[in-house]
């Protein structure tokens, strides 16, 4: 299966800072996608990374907020900007992967938790 | 238009018990549908999925799930508890076909008593 490394694996924050999470897959992919799961909630798909092109965003998520760029296909980034306590999540970066069936599955980076206090 | 349900954020099982932990499903087109387990401070991982076929699925560590079409549902059960089952558990559905937009439901916490 699918290696999905992110960085930072957790961090605390000030209020009013933006921090960038960095996710590396061990192969090249098309689409990357960004999911947030805050405390005690389900994921939701904050946007699909694509390379070459801007990334496409869900209702409720800007690209002020979240910037994400995509320089390579095996690369991408997810800016939480101007932070608040309200962004305090785990964020999730995600590709398909084959399996044997023929099916794409997601998988997942371990995430990246934030505090903003 | 796509959409899980499940039903319990919290289930509590005596080790060794029966685990069953409940989805139902809505799609308007033929679905692909996924159990995912997360372990505390991890990522999510799957356990098992179904796509086509078989409506009994088998999963990783001991888990299994059927597709019920007709009630719209694919509950996860595990016929004996183990104090390492003790995690959050994700059903999650897409549209058939591949590189589809994937709706998770709200999770249920599983706790497992010795």
């Amino acid at each position: 299966s699918a290696v999905i490394s992110q960085k930072p694996s957790r961090d605390i924050c000030q209020r009013g800072t933006s921090l960038t999470i960095q996710c590396q897959v061990d192969s090249q992919v098309t689409m990357m996608f960004w999911y947030r799961q805050q405390p005690g909630q389900s994921l939701t798909l904050i946007a699909t990374a694509n390379q070459g092109s801007e990334a496409t965003y869900e209702s409720g998520f800007v690209i002020d907020k979240f910037p994400i760029s995509r320089p390579n296909l095996t690369f991408s980034t997810l800016t939480v900007s101007n932070m608040s306590p309200e962004d305090s999540s785990i964020y999730l970066c995600s590709v398909f992967r084959d399996t044997d069936s023929g099916a794409n599955v997601l998988t997942f980076g371990a995430g990246s938790r934030l505090t903003v206090l | 238009a796509q959409s899980v349900t499940q039903l319990g954020s919290h289930v509590s099982v005596s080790e060794g018990a029966l685990v069953l932990l409940r989805c139902n499903y809505s799609s308007s087109v033929p679905p692909y549908l996924f159990w995912y387990v997360q372990y505390p401070n991890q990522g999510l991982q799957l356990l098992l999925k179904y796509t086509t076929g078989a409506t009994l699925v088998k999963g990783i560590n001991g888990f299994e799930a059927e597709f019920k079409k007709s009630e719209t549902s694919f509950h996860l059960t595990k016929p004996s508890a183990h104090m390492s089952d003790a995690a959050e558990y994700f059903c999650a559905v897409s549209p058939s076909g591949g590189y589809q937009k994937v709706t998770f439901g709200t999770g249920t916490k599983l706790q497992v008593i010795p």
